[in-house]
């Protein structure tokens, strides 16, 4: 089945740094990849999707300047939290539409936590 | 608007009980599908039903059922004889042509605590 990798599974950064992750659809292309975001005991929230090659729709009041995402290829998308705070700390998801239906694979979600 | 509301935030059963969520949708569209996930501790959603919405009929896979009721945008999931296992929290979720490129409208869900 289709596979999408993670990464990293936990960071731990220092307030004001700039932290990277990264999601790759493993064994498809994945023309549309969408980022979400889960405080503790809450919902995941759509932060943005990303289509391969433009760039990417982010929903009402997501900081774009502050959470860059790039999606360069069918095969990678990657969320930068950039000049991290405390407040960001969270867990951040991707998903990646899978071709030809209506299914979406998860990765596997990187904890966030800014010191 | 909350698209999907999971109006149950906690349930507590005991172990080999049956278990409902209840999952009620809104949408406009005519086409659109629902989800549920379970979410263990470790984070990582695990995928357990997809529905479209010209497809009514109700699923069974082993413990699991679903009842899917588009005459009350309902979408509810039956965990029979439940296990410490089924332990987790449950999200139920909409895509819709009208939202972000049929992004996942989750709900807030409800997390599950099975007892022995």
């Amino acid at each position: 089945g289709a596979v999408v990798s993670q990464h990293p599974s936990r960071v731990i950064c220092k307030s004001g740094t700039s932290v990277k992750i990264e999601c790759r659809s493993l064994d498809f292309q994945a023309t549309t990849m969408f980022w979400y975001r889960q405080f503790p005991k809450q919902s995941l929230m759509l932060m943005a999707t990303s289509n391969e090659g433009s760039k990417a729709t982010y929903e009402q009041g997501v900081e774009k300047d502050k959470f860059l995402i790039n999606h360069a290829s069918l095969t990678l998308s990657t969320l930068t939290v950039t000049s991290a705070h405390p407040e960001d700390s969270s867990f951040y998801i991707c998903s990646a539409r899978e071709p030809g239906g209506y299914g979406y694979t998860f990765g596997s979600g990187t904890r966030l936590t800014v010191v | 608007a909350q698209k999907v509301t999971q109006a149950q935030t906690e349930i507590s059963v005991v172990e080999k009980e049956d278990v409902t969520l209840d999952c009620v949708y809104e949408t406009r569209d005519t086409t659109y599908y629902l989800f549920w996930y379970k979410q263990p501790p470790s984070g990582e959603l695990v995928f357990l039903i997809r529905r479209n919405s010209f497809d009514e009929q109700n699923e069974i896979s082993g413990r699991y059922s679903w009842n899917f009721q588009k005459s009350t945008s309902s979408f509810n999931f039956t965990i029979t004889a439940s296990q410490v296992v089924d332990s987790a929290v449950y999200f139920c979720a909409l895509s819709e042509a009208g939202n972000s490129g049929y992004a996942l409208n989750f709900g807030k869900g409800t997390s599950l605590l099975v007892t022995p």
